[in-house]
């Protein structure tokens, strides 16, 4: 079963930020956030992953609690190319097999 | 630099049969996993192949089975097809050691 939980779905306005979150409230400590995009009908996509410190690249940036029992994905500026399921996994390591949840389906209205 | 490519894109087959999907990693990339995909469903593990052996493996019936070949290319192969083993079967491939996998955009099978 998937360790995360994430809101079924969520709409934002295109050029505004979008801001998605993840709970992981029996993440271990060696366990990684990852979060990956699938556009319809397309494999996933990588996003961005993090251990306990906030990352940044040029997709997104990961915000995640002290406590790192929760995180936020942020979208700096939403375009329509981003309405997609995004899912937040978290993995022990680089072996472990990837566990998806249902995701949240995030619509960038015009 | 080509990513992960699966063939074929789109497959109808009948009941009963059996289906083999193929898979080539990207270039570098050494570990090859597979994953089933129910429509409005996100991706359940199927198995894990490196150094030619599965090393991992999901809740799935032994009706499917893998292999991995020298050149780290893969291959899905289920048999006695039920009406629901209809998904689209997504391949990733990661290299030892590094963390993010690389999808492909997967096969979309379809059981009548």
């Amino acid at each position: 079963d998937a360790k995360t939980t994430q809101p079924t779905s969520m709409d934002c306005a295109e050029g505004r930020a979008a801001n998605l979150p993840c709970n992981h409230s029996t993440i271990s400590g060696n366990e990684y956030v990852y979060w990956y995009r699938q556009i319809h009908s397309q494999g996933p996509q990588y996003i961005i992953h993090g251990l306990k410190n906030n990352e940044t690249n040029e997709m997104a940036s990961l915000i995640i609690t002290e406590d790192r029992k929760s995180s936020t994905l942020i979208l700096p500026h939403a375009t329509l190319r981003d309405t997609a399921v995004y899912y937040c996994i978290v993995r022990v390591g680089h072996g472990q097999n990837f566990v998806f949840g249902p995701g949240t389906r995030l619509s960038v209205l015009p | 630099d080509a990513g992960v490519t699966q063939s074929p894109t789109h497959l109808i087959k009948t009941r009963g049969q059996q289906v083999t999907l193929r898979c080539s990693p990207k270039s570098g990339h050494d570990t090859v996993s597979w994953y089933q995909q129910a429509l409005g469903q996100g991706p359940q593990f199927i198995f894990q192949y490196y150094e030619e052996e599965e090393r991992q493996r999901g809740n799935f019936p032994d009706r499917f089975s893998g292999h991995q070949f020298p050149n780290y290319s893969s291959e899905l192969n289920v048999n006695a097809l039920l009406l629901g083993d209809s998904a689209l079967y997504l391949c990733a491939s990661s290299r030892t050691g590094s963390g993010g996998y690389t999808f492909g955009s997967g096969t979309r099978l379809t059981v009548v």
